[in-house]
């Protein structure tokens, strides 16, 4: 079955403990992309991935990191959280930027 | 910078009530207008790709139009099950950027 997957699904964490989430696609899928969704913002777009190791900042990069080192996977890492990151996040992939996009389940992150 | 404005925030609709959502962008050379559908709690389901004015898509009871300017998700003798959030989405050749805009949250009532 097609499907971008996420872990971990729900996540309660303290400020400033590293975190990662996961994202794998078995569609081979070249573009690769992080949200996050918070009431009264809509989807914003965190960072973004055209191919295996090009990534580029989207519209709120700060607080996180990615890495593409493999087609199929694309990781989020907070690697100090703060309780502005308390947020539900979604990852999803395509064929290009300019193709539907598939999401994953999403990740219900709370940072204390 | 490029902006997504959807209106109206919320809607509702009696069962069979035929309306519209609006999705109107300002952004520099536009490459692909998107239609995404939500459900609490669960990722954004996509439902149409517009590429240029004048293109029209129709999936069911959801029709979607483009003009230079925004782009209409129409609905016709709606359902229950169509209640849902409406997301548009917009891409261009600048960057490889996607920017969605707020959403319009759909009921119908039976």
């Amino acid at each position: 079955e097609a499907q971008v997957t996420q872990n971990p699904r729900y996540l309660i964490t303290v400020t400033g403990k590293k975190l990662t989430v996961t994202c794998s696609q078995n569609m081979n899928h070249e573009y690769m992309s992080w949200y996050r969704q918070d009431p009264g913002l809509g989807l914003r777009q965190i960072y973004y991935s055209m191919n295996v190791e090009v990534t580029d900042k989207g519209d709120v990069p700060e607080g996180y990191k990615v890495s593409r080192k493999e087609k199929r996977n694309f990781p989020l890492i907070l690697e100090s959280p703060s309780p502005n990151q308390t947020s539900l996040y979604f990852c999803a992939s395509s064929f290009s930027h300019y193709n539907e996009q598939f999401f994953g389940p999403g990740t219900r992150l709370t940072v204390l | 910078e490029d902006q997504v404005t959807q209106s109206p925030e919320a809607l509702r609709l009696q069962e069979g009530e035929s309306s519209s959502l609006n999705c109107s962008y300002t952004v520099s050379g536009l490459r692909g207008l998107f239609w995404y559908r939500q459900d609490p709690g669960k990722g954004p389901e996509f439902l149409f790709t517009l590429y240029s004015a004048g293109e029209e898509k129709e999936k069911e009871r959801l029709k979607a139009t483009l003009t230079k300017k925004e782009s209409f998700l129409h609905i016709t003798a709606p359902k229950p099950e169509d209640s849902a959030t409406y997301l548009c989405a917009v891409t261009t050749g600048a960057n490889s950027k996607l920017t969605f805009g707020k959403g319009i949250t759909l009921s119908v009532r039976p």
